[in-house]
């Protein structure tokens, strides 16, 4: 079993929508979470991280983390055709894991006009 | 303004043929890795450089080498290629092993053993 289990997709919806990615992990350590941003054919970008449980709101993105459901979930409102990219949630447990992330599968989300 | 500088950018190999995978960054980033991305098994951590002058095994190290050359580069070596090292490679970088976000990555090199 995987550390941290992303729903592939893909995913394909309508301008506008609500978008919902999630992740679940088993490692009850990590304390850092982010989701990064990965266009095609280019390395991955840091969209939004958090630390601990909580939510973290940006724009248009809203990042939430439940450490006692070993949860995390991004949403992305009013999304756009340039939200189209693979999402993928990374953790991070600090100390001494040396900045060492654990990433998700990613999930592909295409946003059509 | 270049961030994280990875050569080449593709590359066919033979099997059994050898490689080294370049990565520069200028940020004056005290800590640098390496990933491969398959697909349906997202990013995995091959080595890492905490600092200039260590290096130290990830999740799937066996196959490959590295050399951390000075605080900018740090290069992935393939000794002996196979079919199953055909992966795209990331080259990410970060202020320092302390650093639970500050992750900057390059473009990847895309490259096919055959």
């Amino acid at each position: 079993q995987k550390e941290v289990e992303q729903d592939p997709g893909p995913l394909s919806v309508p301008e506008g929508a609500i978008v919902s990615l999630n992740c679940t992990y088993s490692n009850s350590a990590f304390q850092y979470f982010m989701w990064y941003r990965q266009y095609s054919r280019k390395g991955p970008e840091l969209l939004m991280y958090t630390y601990s449980s909580g939510n973290k709101e940006d724009g248009r993105f809203t990042a939430q983390v439940d450490k006692s459901s070993k949860y995390i979930s991004l949403f992305i409102r009013d999304s756009q055709p340039s939200d189209s990219a693979t999402y993928l949630c990374a953790m991070n447990a600090g100390g001494t894991s040396y900045g060492k992330l654990t990433f998700g599968q990613g999930t592909i989300l295409t946003v059509h006009p | 303004n270049a961030g994280v500088t990875q050569t080449p950018k593709f590359q066919v190999l033979k099997t059994g043929q050898s490689m080294t995978l370049q990565c520069a960054q200028d940020m004056n980033h005290n800590s640098m890795y390496w990933y491969r991305q398959d697909p349906g098994m997202g990013l995995r951590l091959i080595y890492y450089s905490a600092s200039e002058g260590t290096t130290d095994k990830g999740e799937v190290p066996n196959g490959y080498n590295v050399s951390r050359l000075n605080k900018r580069e740090f290069s992935l070596r393939l000794e002996s290629a196979a079919p199953s090292q055909t992966s795209v490679y990331f080259c990410a970088s970060s202020p320092s092993r302390w650093s639970n976000y500050g992750y900057t990555f390059g473009s990847g090199t895309r490259l096919t053993v055959v």
